[in-house]
């Protein structure tokens, strides 16, 4: 029973498409998080939902567009894709925004040729 | 704005050594500090997670320290195995209004265990 499982693990796109990361939970956590890791392995958040509703929205373009359908899911939906997007993107998730440490997924890398 | 720096970038000891790895943070006014593991090509995997109440953590042959007074804290690993090489994330977690908390994570800290 994976905690935290994100979908796919991998995907190759090209320049201009648009494509989805999907991200579930079953540890019944209320806050959930999407984030980057660049080439740098560099981590930073970009997302933060509470009980579906958006509480960090870091400086990042508005092709990226999260959406929570309930507490248990966080997608990412990323419109119009570019070069620069390749990075791996890690889901999180944990019990409240201040509360509880973070699980993460095994994240999603994301190649953009 | 909070910054995580992680010292050093890189380590490598012979297996059995012990070690410290070191994490330092700009903005004292943390709500508590996190040590993740990250193994090539994988997703991060907790490791202790300390209060900034607390002083220290400890889970195994891990102990994590914590100064928030002065921006510090360590990860101290003793008697290391090669199945410890990975990269050691050290990351904060603050208030950062409306409701919110922000966790903001060093560039870490690889290390390889020699055997």
């Amino acid at each position: 029973d994976t905690a935290v499982s994100q979908t796919p693990k991998y995907l190759v796109t090209q320049m201009g498409n648009d494509k989805s990361i999907k991200c579930e939970q079953n540890l019944g956590h209320d806050t959930m998080y999407w984030y980057k890791q660049d080439s740098k392995k560099f981590l930073k958040i970009m997302f933060s939902y509470n009980n579906k509703e958006l509480i960090i929205n870091e400086t990042v373009p508005n092709r990226f567009s999260p959406k929570s359908p309930d507490k248990a899911h966080l997608n990412l939906h990323i419109n119009s894709l570019e070069l620069g997007d390749s990075a791996v993107y890690f889901c999180a998730s944990s019990q409240g925004p201040g509360t509880g440490d973070y699980t993460f997924g095994s994240g999603t890398r994301l190649t953009v040729v | 704005k909070q910054e995580v720096t992680q010292i050093p970038a890189a380590l490598s000891v012979p297996e059995g050594e012990n070690l410290v790895l070191n994490c330092s943070f700009t903005d004292s006014a943390i709500y508590n500090l996190q040590w993740f593991r990250q193994d090539p090509g994988k997703g991060l995997t907790s490791l202790l997670l300390i209060q900034s109440s607390q002083r220290e953590q400890t889970s195994g042959r891990l102990n994590a320290s914590l100064d928030k007074s002065s921006g510090r804290s360590t990860l101290y690993i003793a008697a290391s195995q090669p199945g410890d090489s990975a990269t050691y994330l050290c990351a904060v977690r603050a208030y950062s209004g409306a409701g919110s908390y922000q966790l903001t994570f060093g560039k870490g800290t690889k290390l390889s265990v020699i055997p």
